[in-house]
């Protein structure tokens, strides 16, 4: 069975400071990779996604990066986090073949102080 | 513009009673939707998915209905349960842009004893 891992699952971090968020999906290959913000009270904002192996496209301009070093790790980064980066992170993956449906991880809840 | 729109905003229904969400959508064209739950600082989880030909699917307690004319989508919930309370979100498949979800902002369900 498949499964998707992500961590670390919160973090507290300075205005300033580096981030780096990672994630591991386990049992399939050659998956879409994707990763997504949600702010308090709002909807899920698509970030990256991947189709493979470093190929990134960006949906939004703004202060992060994304890179998939391997088929099935994908990588969130920033050199220097904003107040506004503060959030709730959601990796997911899905398979070509079943357009839509997306596997989530257990989030990444970043506070920047 | 494509858009997912779900109300209500925010709904708070006694433990054991029936209640349905609802989902207003202008994706086009359209290949899929899909109802996720979100438990609070968890990954959604999707609960049911629905095609253009299908009208009504259910999973356990949970019945999803489509109409596609209308463009409309209903998550209906019998006899809630406390684990009920979550966010549920309904996401949107387009059929031409690979995979691209549109996210609606969620409800959010408290079941009260």
């Amino acid at each position: 069975s498949q499964t998707i891992h992500q961590w670390p699952a919160t973090l507290v971090q300075p205005v300033g400071s580096p981030l780096s968020l990672e994630c591991t999906v386990e049992g399939t290959s050659n998956p879409n990779l994707y990763w997504y913000r949600q702010a308090a009270g709002r909807g899920l904002q698509l970030l990256f996604y991947s189709v493979g192996i470093g190929q990134i496209s960006s949906e939004v301009p703004q202060n992060l990066s994304a890179s998939r070093p391997q088929d099935r790790q994908f990588i969130l980064s920033s050199k220097k986090l904003l107040l506004s980066d503060s959030g709730f992170y959601l990796c997911a993956w899905s398979l070509l073949a079943r357009a839509g449906e997306l596997f989530f991880g257990e989030g990444s809840r970043l506070t920047v102080l | 513009k494509n858009q997912v729109e779900q109300s209500p905003q925010s709904l708070i229904i006694l433990e054991g009673k029936n209640c349905t969400l609802q989902c207003n959508y202008t994706v086009s064209p359209f290949s899929n939707l899909r109802w996720y739950k979100q438990d609070t600082g968890r990954g959604p989880v999707s609960l049911t998915i629905m095609t253009f030909s299908e009208n009504t699917k259910s999973n356990g307690r949970y019945t999803a209905t489509l109409d596609a004319d209308t463009k409309q989508s209903s998550l209906h919930i019998t006899a809630s349960q406390l684990s009920d309370s979550a966010s549920y979100i309904c996401v949107v498949s387009p059929g031409d842009q690979g995979g691209k979800l549109i996210f609606g902002q969620g409800t959010e369900l408290s079941v009260k004893p």
